[in-house]
């Protein structure tokens, strides 16, 4: 059972560079969403994609685009990094985008590590 | 000021002992509340979820929800050094969803 797996496990870049991080998952989810988690601040959602075809910004959404490849994949993109982009990155999937009394949790991958020099 | 406030610990117990994690909120609009285990180096996984207030069970562990004071808390009973993580509360309002609220997390080191 893979679950979430994203790709790469480890990055390192100079400023100014640019990446894709891979996700995929394979518990034909509908929804998949992009988060990531630095000291203290706990994870802050950059985008998601409640179903194939569409995407939408989370909270922290500026320095990055993502691609919903199809409904296994979903991509996120560094045009140019930054330092203060510096962090953990967790993809998720769920089976819906609703919340409801019953449960629908996000089942996360084990992370990217990413470091801008 | 953080919508949801949670220590970040480091909260050092023996093992056996009950562990007490809580968070607390300002949206009085959240309505799923959920608690996950982050283990060193891995995404977090699900532990406990509950809709609105109340308390909720499951084996060793304990959910509680209360919406008046806008606090929620984590029991753990008869801990174990597997049981050594970070905790992490996530909320949540209707309209948003899956697309949740999470506090910082609280470091939980069972000794033996």
């Amino acid at each position: 059972n893979a679950g979430v797996t994203q790709t790469p496990k480890f990055q390192v870049l100079k400023t100014g560079q640019s990446m894709t991080l891979q996700c995929a998952q394979d518990m034909n989810h509908n929804s998949m969403y992009w988060y990531r988690q630095d000291p203290g601040m706990g994870l802050r959602l950059i985008y998601y994609s409640a179903s194939e075809g569409t995407t939408d910004k989370g909270e922290v959404p500026n320095g990055y685009n993502v691609s919903r490849l199809n409904k296994r994949e979903f991509s996120l993109r560094l045009e140019s990094a930054a330092p203060s982009q510096t962090s953990v990155y967790f993809c998720a999937s769920s089976g819906s985008d609703r919340v409801t009394a019953y449960n629908s949790p996000l089942h996360f991958g084990n992370g990217t590590r990413l470091t801008v020099t | 000021q953080k919508e949801v406030e949670q220590d970040p610990g480091p909260l050092s117990v023996p093992e056996g002992a009950i562990v007490s994690l809580n968070c607390t909120y300002s949206n009085s609009a959240f309505q799923y509340f959920m608690w996950y285990r982050q283990y060193s180096r891995k995404g977090p996984e699900l532990l406990m979820y509950t809709y609105s207030s109340g308390n909720k069970e499951d084996g060793r562990f304990t959910a509680q929800v209360d919406k008046s004071s806008k606090y929620i808390s984590l029991f753990i009973r008869d801990s174990q050094p597997s049981d050594s993580a970070t905790y992490l509360c996530a909320m949540s309002v209707p309209a948003a969803g899956n697309k949740l609220t999470f506090g910082g997390g609280t470091r939980v080191l069972v000794k033996p």
